[in-house]
């Protein structure tokens, strides 16, 4: 079964610093890849993915991840962070190529941006 | 944007009580989720349904727990006979189409069982 690892706990950053999530998942076929974002009192919404073709994908809010097959990872960035990313962020895979469609998701990193 | 939705947000329960949690997913999907979130866990799957059969289930999903659409909208799981351990935050979600889309949460359901 595929899983999916979350390096960091919790993240504490200024505003204007950058921001790096690691994420790692553990299956060796076809996936797809997600990262969510969970804002305080809201519910999950999509800040990217990864499907196929350009391993950098950007989303919304001016992040992006990077797909890196042979390292299993899909790490998340974002060159500067705001007080208003201040959130709860989950990385998640698909791992379609098994025949199964549900979502495994990591522990999550919860990001503290100081303003 | 269409959203999905769910109802109650919060329901509070005894234990042994059965409970029925409720998804109103996006009009035009076809695949249906039910995920928790046990306060301070991971989100995990429990199950999925598709054209009105269970296609996957997790572990998690045993016999108290069951899932119907008894209409054309609504989409919900049961819980026969509540324990602690199911207080969790539980998110339904959908999709058009499995393994080129992406699927959609709703706000959730806090369930509290005492």
């Amino acid at each position: 079964a595929q899983s999916v690892s979350q390096h960091n706990h919790h993240v504490i950053l200024s505003e204007a610093a950058s921001l790096e999530l690691g994420c790692n998942y553990s299956y060796g076929g076809t996936v797809n890849l997600f990262w969510y974002v969970q804002y305080p009192g809201q519910h999950l919404q999509l800040l990217l993915k990864y499907f196929s073709g350009d391993p950098l994908v950007k989303g919304i809010k001016g992040f992006e991840a990077e797909f890196i097959k042979s390292k299993f990872s899909f790490n998340l960035r974002k060159p500067s962070v705001q007080w208003s990313d201040t959130a709860e962020y989950f990385c998640a895979v698909n791992a379609w190529g098994a025949g199964s469609y549900q979502l495994t998701f990591g522990k999550g990193t919860k990001l503290s941006v100081i303003p | 944007e269409p959203e999905v939705t769910q109802t109650p947000s919060h329901q509070v329960t005894q234990m042994g009580q059965e409970v029925i949690l409720r998804c109103v997913p996006i009009s035009n999907h076809l695949y249906f989720y039910w995920y928790r979130q046990i306060l301070g866990q991971k989100v995990e799957f429990l199950v999925s349904f598709y054209n009105n059969e269970i296609s996957e289930k997790s572990e998690i999903f045993d016999d108290q727990f069951s899932v119907e659409r008894p209409d054309g909208s609504n989409f919900t799981l049961k819980i026969r006979s509540t324990k602690l351990e199911d207080s969790a935050m539980y998110f339904c979600a959908s999709i058009m189409v499995q393994n080129t889309d992406t699927q959609y949460f709703g706000p959730g359901t806090r369930l509290t069982v005492l």
